[in-house]
This record gives C-alpha cells, sequence and structure tokens, in this order.
C-alpha cells in the first residue's frame, strides 16, 4: 500500500493570488497524478507527473494555470495560479503502485476562493 | 476513449437491504476495473478491483465481477449497514496508457436504520 498525506488540508485564497499544494508518498513511485474534484462530481484528471520530465495534461488544462514540480520519487507540488472562484474544488494527488497496479489517493486539498 | 458509466443515485436503503449500483465502460484496450469509496469528509479509498475478464473482487462484504461479454462491473452487497452510507464510484484504468484512470460520476448511496 502507500500513504500519500497531502498540505494544506484546506485553504480559503483570494481571487488572482496562488496557492501551492504538496504532496508526499511514504514509497518510491514513478507516476503521480493529480485530479480535480469539483462539489458534488466526479474526479477530473488534471496532469500526470513524472519524475525528471514535464508533466502531461489533459485537455482543457495548461502548464501556466497549473504548473506542477516532481523534484523525486515521492514528492510533487501542484500550483493554482492566478484563482478564480471557479477553481474552489478538492484537489487529490494520486499514485499508482506498479507492484499491484493499485491506485491510492491522498486525503485532498479543500480550496475554496473567494 | 474510455468511459465509465454509472447508475444514478441517490440511492436510499433501509438497514439490511440488497444493493446493486450498475456501472458499465467502453475502453479501447484491456483495463482493470475498481470501485472506490468516498466516506463523508474523507478521501477516496479502493474498495475492491479485478484485473481480467471474469475475476470478482471482494472487500468488506462487497462483491463485482469483471463481465467483458457486457462490459460490466456492477457492485453488490447483500445486506447494507448504515456504515456503508458513502459515495461510491466506478473506474476503469487502461494499462497499456500510462496508467490513467477514469471515473464515473458517484452514485450516493444513504442507508437509513
Amino acid at each position: 500500500s502507500a500513504v500519500i498525506s497531502q498540505k494544506p488540508s484546506r485553504d480559503i485564497c483570494q481571487r488572482g493570488t496562488s496557492l501551492t499544494i504538496q504532496c508526499q508518498v511514504d514509497s518510491q513511485v514513478t507516476m503521480m497524478f493529480w485530479y480535480r474534484q469539483q462539489p458534488g462530481q466526479s474526479l477530473t484528471l488534471i496532469a500526470t507527473a513524472n519524475q525528471g520530465s514535464e508533466a502531461t495534461y489533459e485537455s482543457g488544462f495548461v502548464i501556466d494555470k497549473f504548473p506542477i514540480s516532481r523534484p523525486n520519487l515521492t514528492f510533487s507540488t501542484l500550483t493554482v495560479s492566478n484563482m478564480s472562484p471557479e477553481d474552489s474544488s478538492i484537489y487529490l494527488c494520486s499514485v499508482v503502485l506498479p507492484s499491484s497496479y493499485e491506485q491510492y489517493f491522498g486525503p485532498g486539498t479543500r480550496l475554496t476562493v473567494t | 476513449g474510455d468511459s465509465v458509466t454509472q447508475m444514478e443515485g441517490p440511492v436510499t436503503l433501509s438497514e439490511e437491504a440488497f444493493l446493486t449500483i450498475n456501472c458499465t465502460y467502453t475502453a479501447t484496450g484491456y483495463p482493470s476495473l475498481f470501485w472506490y469509496v468516498q466516506y463523508p469528509g474523507e478521501g477516496l479509498q479502493l474498495l475492491l478491483k479485478a484485473t481480467k475478464a471474469d475475476d470478482k473482487g471482494s472487500n468488506k462484504g462487497f462483491e463485482a465481477t469483471y463481465r467483458k461479454e457486457t462490459t460490466s462491473f456492477h457492485l453488490e452487497k447483500g445486506s447494507v449497514q448504515v456504515s456503508d452510507s458513502a459515495v461510491y464510484f466506478c473506474a476503469l484504468r487502461d494499462n497499456t496508457n500510462a496508467g490513467k484512470s477514469t471515473f464515473g460520476d458517484g452514485t450516493t448511496l444513504t442507508v437509513k436504520p
């Protein structure tokens, strides 16, 4: 299994500011994923973050808005830039363990933009 | 592209009732199938999985069988409890496409005593 922690767990931010979310995993993993879960909705993949390479963004998400860092095999950050109220959501970090192919999720960061 | 269609909710049952949440999928490859559960105020937890056709995943009294002929992975439990109240997500992961997962919209289950 994998234990994932995220910081902060929640935040209230003002429009136009940026927030960086940290994700720490207790084991080394190749691929990490960032998802968004808007209130009452399903999960939407933002990007895949592989260590040592540029993140791969899904349609509708761009690097300028959601820059991602992946400095090593246990850590990643997602920044939500120039926030607007539409960015209010839960942001989830996730990993897939190659040994079991199971996917694990962090507890999420609940972001409210006012 | 890949997609997952879940039974629309919300679903309300009495304790000890039988539960079925339907899930069907479309995929171009050979996906693994999963059910995740999200309890109120918590993150997603893997409930069960099946990695190939005819596999049955089971956990905590929940079961789901990977049916390739009907492209389905319905979740069942014989007797639900109040503590099963949560949102349930069906998901697939295409094992040939960088491990990306596709999620259904989620089904909210409320179990009343």
